[in-house]
């Protein structure tokens, strides 16, 4: 099993620009999410799903989209990038077992926007 | 929301002796709670977690409390080594909506 797998591991956006974080896990988890990271901070939930095909805002979703088409992929969209967005990503998945169950992080996506 | 917080922003200790790291939650209806350890450039790692009908859980080397009177979880490292060194985050689940959300953090470093 690779994990949770993201890329890319580090990208420099311009102000405006748009792109997609990829995530995908290979583990069959049912629960996924998106955090970021701002330096010496803790982690911020961006979006979750619980499953394909339901997604639901996490604590700071302005600026971000998801999709979940599969149960595999948990894509993040970063539309008009802003230099508030430069932060370092994680995706994470769990097993989905109620209340139970740790995440399983990916090693992290770092975004600087210019 | 659930908000997730801890006491101190670092740590320091001698190595050998044991450490503790606290961490306040707010939300009562957070009902499982996981301590995770992130190294420099590097994604969490899950180092123990408590359901919340449980005070207490061992782990080798960890030991996890939760006092829910209070909504205060602490963990304890004992023999603390080098390799111990690292941010230790607490995260906390309530029932329902699975949102799992994090603290911000305490650097643990460990004094040779």
């Amino acid at each position: 099993n690779a994990g949770v797998t993201q890329t890319p591991k580090f990208r420099i956006l311009k102000i405006g620009q748009s792109m997609t974080l990829q995530c995908t896990q290979d583990m069959n988890h049912n629960y996924m999410y998106w955090y970021r990271q701002d330096p010496g901070m803790g982690l911020k939930l961006i979006y979750y799903s619980v499953g394909a095909g339901i997604t639901d805002k996490g604590e700071v979703p302005n600026g971000y989209n998801v999709s979940r088409s599969t149960t595999e992929d948990f894509p993040l969209r970063l539309e008009l990038a802003a230099p508030s967005q430069t932060s370092v990503y994680f995706c994470a998945s769990r097993k989905g077992q109620m209340n139970t169950g740790e995440l399983f992080f990916g090693e992290g996506s770092r975004l600087t926007v210019l | 929301g659930e908000s997730v917080g801890l006491h101190l922003p670092t740590l320091s200790v001698q190595e050998g002796d044991n450490s503790i790291i606290n961490c306040a939650y707010s939300n009562s209806a957070s009902d499982y709670f996981i301590w995770y350890k992130q190294e420099s450039g590097k994604g969490p790692q899950f180092i123990i977690d408590i359901r919340s009908n449980m005070d207490k859980r061992q782990g080798q080397r960890v030991t996890v409390l939760l006092n829910k009177t209070v909504k205060h979880l602490s963990l304890q490292i004992a023999a603390t080594q080098p390799g111990d060194s690292a941010v230790y985050f607490c995260a906390a689940v309530a029932g329902g909506y699975q949102k799992v959300t994090f603290g911000i953090g305490t650097k643990l470093q460990v004094i040779p």
